[in-house]
């Protein structure tokens, strides 16, 4: 069984641009959640789709956002990068959220580094 | 803030011996995770223990939920290297079904 994918792995861009990182759940997960790591930081919400529907929303800035496909993959676009957004993000995969016992399955990340 | 916080932030111990780390948290859970993450990757899910249960075995790793205190706690028996990894408890709660992370326990096991 295929994992939760990320892409790319890498990603270094300047402040104020834009930038998307993308995520496949795993086959049959209709939940996707992102999240925010912040070096030596612990994992910070940031949103949950499921089918297709943002669930809910962490304490982030409008110029995070997302969306969920047909397919449950899902992208997260930062727009006007700003230093403190350089982390490594993680997607993570479930069965449907309302099932509150699954747990979630993670991705390796996307590092992203702001010059 | 965070729902839950990890005790301590880092151990240090020799190949062999026990781990164990807390996690206390705010309110009221549906039920409490587990997770272990490797240097720069992906979280793994270690073990989910409901609000009802109180103790939880996996192999080497046992999970224990007081909810009149609010905490839980991870045993690692009988630790070798390859566990070494930072370790966070998740919550989940509330009726949006969110789900908390608290900072990590950073775990290293000297060979």
């Amino acid at each position: 069984e295929a994992g939760v994918t990320q892409s790319p792995t890498h990603l270094i861009k300047t402040r104020g641009q834009q930038v998307t990182l993308r995520c496949s759940p795993i086959s049959g997960h209709t939940s996707v959640y992102w999240y925010q790591q912040a070096l030596g930081l612990g994992l910070q919400f940031l949103l949950w789709y499921d089918e297709g529907e943002e669930r809910n929303r962490g304490n982030f800035p409008p110029r995070f956002s997302g969306r969920q496909f047909p397919n449950y993959s899902s992208e997260l676009n930062v727009n006007a990068l700003e230093l403190e957004d350089s982390a490594l993000y993680l997607c993570a995969s479930s069965f449907a959220g309302t099932r509150s016992n699954q747990p979630q399955h993670f991705g390796d990340g996307t590092r992203l580094s702001i010059l | 803030s965070q729902q839950g916080e990890e005790d301590p932030q880092a151990l240090s111990i020799q190949e062999g011996e026990n781990a164990t780390m807390n996690c206390s948290y705010k309110t009221s859970i549906n039920n409490l995770q587990w997770y272990r993450q490797n240097s720069g990757r992906g979280l793994v899910h270690l073990i989910l223990i409901r609000s009802n249960e109180r103790e939880k075995h996996s192999g080497r790793l046992r999970v224990t939920l007081d909810t009149s205190k609010k905490s839980s706690s991870l045993l690692i028996t009988a630790s070798r290297a390859a566990d070494t990894a930072s370790y966070f408890c998740a919550t989940r709660y509330g009726g949006y079904q969110k789900v908390t992370f608290g900072i990590g326990t950073k775990l290293q096991v000297i060979p």
